[in-house]
């Protein structure tokens, strides 16, 4: 059973660089055909996707996010992460992680960790 | 970019009714077509994928239809546990977009 679970800080000063990391267990992230994104979910508004990446391929990113975003990817830890820059209030959101297939949307989520941007 | 968009935004209705989602793309994502279950405090559930398809362990009650830019998700009998958020969304070619969402309430 693949699992997947997010880490990283829940405060975040504006600014600063959102970072965190989604450890997959109970399989390879290195399995084809899956890709791995962030998801993210403010309250009271709808999910948004922020990117995803395969292993050795290139990431892709939302159009809106994608000057402040990088997603990558380290096998040898099973883990991938996201980073986020210039965060504002706006960036206040719980932030799940994600295993995804070109067949068949996304199967396996994390179970999300809220970042809250405030000083 | 392709844009997702759902109707209605909400909708209530009586346990054992049925209910209707429509989702609709901008432009041909053949059946490249996701619906997720999202309930507070949880992660989302995929329930449906290549548009039609049950995922594994999904009651029967959820169906999918649709291909090109008209979707549809059927739920034949409202159970009360249904009550949640349903999004749709494409997978076709990034950016993944997700559909805004259609909030269901039990009368």
């Amino acid at each position: 059973q693949v699992q997947l679970q997010e880490s990283g800080p829940g405060l975040v000063k504006p600014s600063q660089t959102l970072s965190l990391s989604c450890t997959v267990s109970g399989g390879s992230i290195s399995t084809s055909p899956y890709y791995w994104s962030w998801i993210r979910h403010p309250a009271g508004k709808g999910l948004e996707w922020i990117g995803r990446i395969y292993v050795g391929g290139s990431p892709n990113y939302s159009p809106s996010l994608k000057s402040r975003v990088t997603i990558s990817v380290d096998p040898s830890k099973n883990q991938f992460s996201l980073s986020l820059s210039s965060v504002t209030a706006a960036d206040t959101a719980l932030y799940y992680c994600a295993r995804g297939s070109s067949t068949g949307g996304f199967d396996y989520w994390g179970p999300g960790t809220l970042v809250t941007v405030s000083s | 970019d392709i844009q997702m968009t759902q109707s209605p935004s909400s909708l209530s209705a009586s346990v054992g009714d049925r209910v209707t989602i429509t989702c609709r793309a901008s432009q041909d994502i053949s059946k490249y077509l996701a619906w997720y279950q999202h309930k507070p405090g949880k992660a989302p559930k995929l329930l449906i994928y290549v548009a039609s398809t049950l995922q594994s362990g999904v009651p029967s009650r959820f169906s999918g239809t649709g291909s090109g830019t008209d979707f549809t998700l059927t739920i034949t009998s409202l159970q009360p546990e249904d009550v949640a958020t349903y999004y749709c969304q494409k997978y076709s070619n990034a950016p993944l977009t997700f559909g805004p969402g259609t909030e269901v309430s039990i009368k």
